[in-house]
């Protein structure tokens, strides 16, 4: 069945550095990959997208990469704040679906 | 400003009491969805709609009932609540029909407890 994984135990970095969010999956074939944030009791907040055939994406401080071949989205913060923290979610999709199955998330605490 | 509106935000209720929690979107998307969030378990759909009186089941519909009657709102149907169905609901909506490189905009949430 398809399944997607991300790292259910918490990112605790420091400010300033980088935070880098897995996002692996198997038995699936994904036409677009994307990235949503939420915060506690707010409801999920889209902020990228990656189709199949692009390697990287990039916003601000924010870049994914998404490899088919190992099954995997890479999800990066770069100079990280603590206003960054929160659960980051990705989503798949195939061509044409309806139907996105989200990862359970992975929080990030960014600390001062 | 763009939204998707949730009504109520919160609410305790009885088995078997029927319950409505109502969703509406002030971006004209034909695409809206409603999902389930529970710990552990991740974001889960429970039913979508790709236009008015166009609905199909998720991955997650046993006793829940949708409607489509406009196109900015989409309903969620509880006929007869169980305690199983005691969980944190979204409602989401996206533009670009069935495209999946649209993102979805999802409300703040409806935190139901049924006693």
């Amino acid at each position: 069945s398809q399944k997607i994984e991300q790292n259910s135990e918490a990112l605790n970095i420091q400010e300033g550095k980088t935070a880098t969010l897995t996002c692996n999956y198997t038995n699936y074939s994904p036409a677009y990959l994307q990235w949503y944030r939420q915060d506690p009791g707010r409801g999920p907040v889209f902020l990228l997208l990656i189709r199949e055939n692009e390697k990287e994406k990039r916003k601000e401080r924010l870049k994914v990469t998404f490899d088919t071949t190992l099954k995997q989205s890479l999800f990066h913060i770069t100079a990280s704040q603590p206003a960054d923290s929160a659960t980051y979610l990705c989503a798949l999709l195939s061509g044409g679906s309806y139907i996105p199955t989200f990862g359970r998330g992975t929080s990030l605490i960014v600390h001062p | 400003e763009a939204q998707v509106t949730q009504n109520p935000r919160y609410l305790i209720t009885v088995t078997g009491k029927k319950l409505t929690v109502t969703c509406s979107q002030n971006m004209n998307h034909e695409y809206m969805s409603w999902y389930r969030q529970d710990p552990g378990l991740g974001l889960r759909q429970i039913y979508y709609s790709m236009n008015v009186e166009v609905t199909d089941k998720g991955d997650v519909p046993e006793g829940y009932k949708v409607s489509r009657k406009e196109k900015r709102n989409f309903p969620l149907i509880l006929e007869s609540p169980s305690p199983n169905q005691t969980s944190l609901y979204f409602c989401a909506s996206r533009g670009g029909g069935g495209a999946g490189n649209q993102p979805q905009h999802f409300g703040d949430g409806t935190r139901l407890s049924i006693l």
